[in-house]
């Protein structure tokens, strides 16, 4: 497709229950970040893809967080064991250059309601 | 502190009045971005800039490096620029993005 497309772009978890938010990145973007976006706040930072390789994740904020790339495309964010703060829209963003350093292009975001 | 912090937080101005929101970060950067978020929607970049200043349309982006300080100016403002707008900045030795908490801006008819 054309931009970044995010699925799905709403979920309701019941609390406990195991999640996954998907990315599909511009074609050929070597970049690939994932943002958690709570209510009211600025995104922050979760994790940094390059190709398939996931360079940084000082940003998921627990082992209950989890994101593969495994094939340098398309993305899955897991969340297992969800729990109410978890509760935030996840946006992913690619670019075609490494790092940060190139125009982002951000998808819809996926935004996570857990009950 | 934030290592981002914008200013104002709220902004509401009449139509037709010229804006401008500013951005101050504390670490070394190698690119700062102006996004843009709608409500309910998605992000878009407006600019992305390492120095001096961009213009896009009603739209200019200037920068500081020394200062460490940007702004983002909009003239003519209009109603549906009404949005949240971010600044984040890419840290000189890194990958991640560090954001501003946003400036909501209402423009009134």
């Amino acid at each position: 497709g054309a931009g970044v497309s995010q699925s799905p772009r709403y979920k309701v978890a019941k609390r406990g229950q195991d999640v996954a938010l998907r990315c599909d990145p511009i074609s050929g973007h070597v970049s690939l970040f994932w943002y958690q976006q709570a209510l009211g706040q600025g995104p922050e930072f979760l994790t940094y893809f390059q190709n398939e390789a996931q360079l940084d994740k000082s940003g998921l904020p627990s082992d209950r967080f989890f994101a593969e790339r495994p094939e340098g495309s398309v993305s899955t964010l897991k969340i297992q064991r969800t729990q109410q703060e978890d509760s935030a829209v996840y946006l992913c963003a690619s670019t075609t250059r490494r790092g940060g350093t190139g125009e982002l292009f951000f998808g819809e975001g996926s935004r996570l309601t857990v009950l | 502190k934030n290592e981002v912090e914008q200013s104002p937080q709220n902004l509401t101005a009449q139509e037709g009045e010229f804006i401008t929101i500013n951005c101050s970060y504390s670490v070394g950067i190698s690119a700062l971005h102006w996004l843009q978020q709608h409500p309910g929607g998605g992000i878009v970049s407006l600019f992305m800039l390492s120095s001096g200043k961009k213009k896009h349309g009603r739209l200019i982006a200037t920068i500081n490096i020394q200062e460490k300080h940007s702004s983002l100016h909009i003239t003519a403002s209009h109603p549906r620029d009404s949005a949240v707008y971010i600044c984040a900045v890419t840290r000189e030795y890194g990958n991640k993005l560090v954001f501003g908490a946003g400036t909501i801006l209402r423009v009134k008819s």
